[in-house]
């Protein structure tokens, strides 16, 4: 199966601040991935497909590059409500796999 | 718009039989790939595997293959996952979702509210 490892495991960051987080695949999967946030106790939502693709309502802050291996995401200037966990996924193959998660936490 | 309501928290003993549902609205239920994720208590996301609810092809991950279920009505548009016999690391929330695509290589656009699951004795 293909893994993804997402890096780091935890963010601490500021409101206003630039975050990046970064995704590696163990094989190439084009830009089959998706990336998605996580709120307590809530369910997972989509916020970038095939690597780039922002999805509808989702705030501009976010975007996704990358393709073959490595992929990041990035929010240009953080904003309370980005405090949560961001899942990286591959769909290049059937067997779908996720990143490990980078909990985003206020500094 | 696309709706996916999950039944509720479960309590089981181990050893005991569960079947979850997701239960889906505002399409064509037949045509759309629908996933399970599970996540463990303060644990990641972890694919289960997918069905086609037109004729039922299933895909496992290996990490659970044989160990669940999944299976769909389209009659009452309706997917479920179940366990005949059920441990305790089986604790969990479960999400189905479904593809944004109607192709089995797409994202998970749409998500249920998830099912606890609790298996103590």
């Amino acid at each position: 199966d293909i893994q993804m490892t997402q890096s780091p495991s935890t963010l601490s960051a500021s409101v206003g601040d630039r975050v990046t987080i970064t995704c590696r695949a163990s094989q190439s999967i084009s830009s089959w991935l998706a990336w998605y946030q996580q709120k307590p106790g809530k369910a997972p939502k989509v916020l970038i497909s095939e690597a780039t693709n922002l999805q509808r309502g989702v705030p501009s802050r976010f975007s996704g590059s990358g393709s073959g291996t490595e992929f990041t995401l990035t929010i240009s200037s953080l904003q309370p409500e980005d405090f949560a966990t961001y899942y990286c996924q591959q769909y290049n193959t059937y067997r779908w796999t996720f990143g490990q998660g980078t909990k985003v936490e206020i500094k | 718009e696309v709706q996916l309501v999950q039944s509720e928290a479960e309590v089981r003993e181990p050893g005991q039989s569960l079947k979850i549902s997701c239960k889906a609205s505002g399409y064509s239920f037949s045509n759309y790939w629908i996933g399970w994720v599970r996540q463990m208590p303060g644990k990641g996301l972890e694919w289960m595997g997918i069905i086609y609810p037109d004729d039922s092809d299933t895909r496992y991950s290996p990490s659970v293959q044989g160990q669940v279920t999944m299976s769909a009505d389209k009659s009452t548009s309706t997917a479920y996952l179940q366990w005949s016999s059920l441990k305790a690391s089986d604790t969990g929330m479960y999400y189905c979702a479904r593809n944004f695509g109607d192709g089995l290589l797409s994202h998970l656009g749409y998500w249920g509210q998830g099912s606890l699951v609790t298996v103590s004795s």
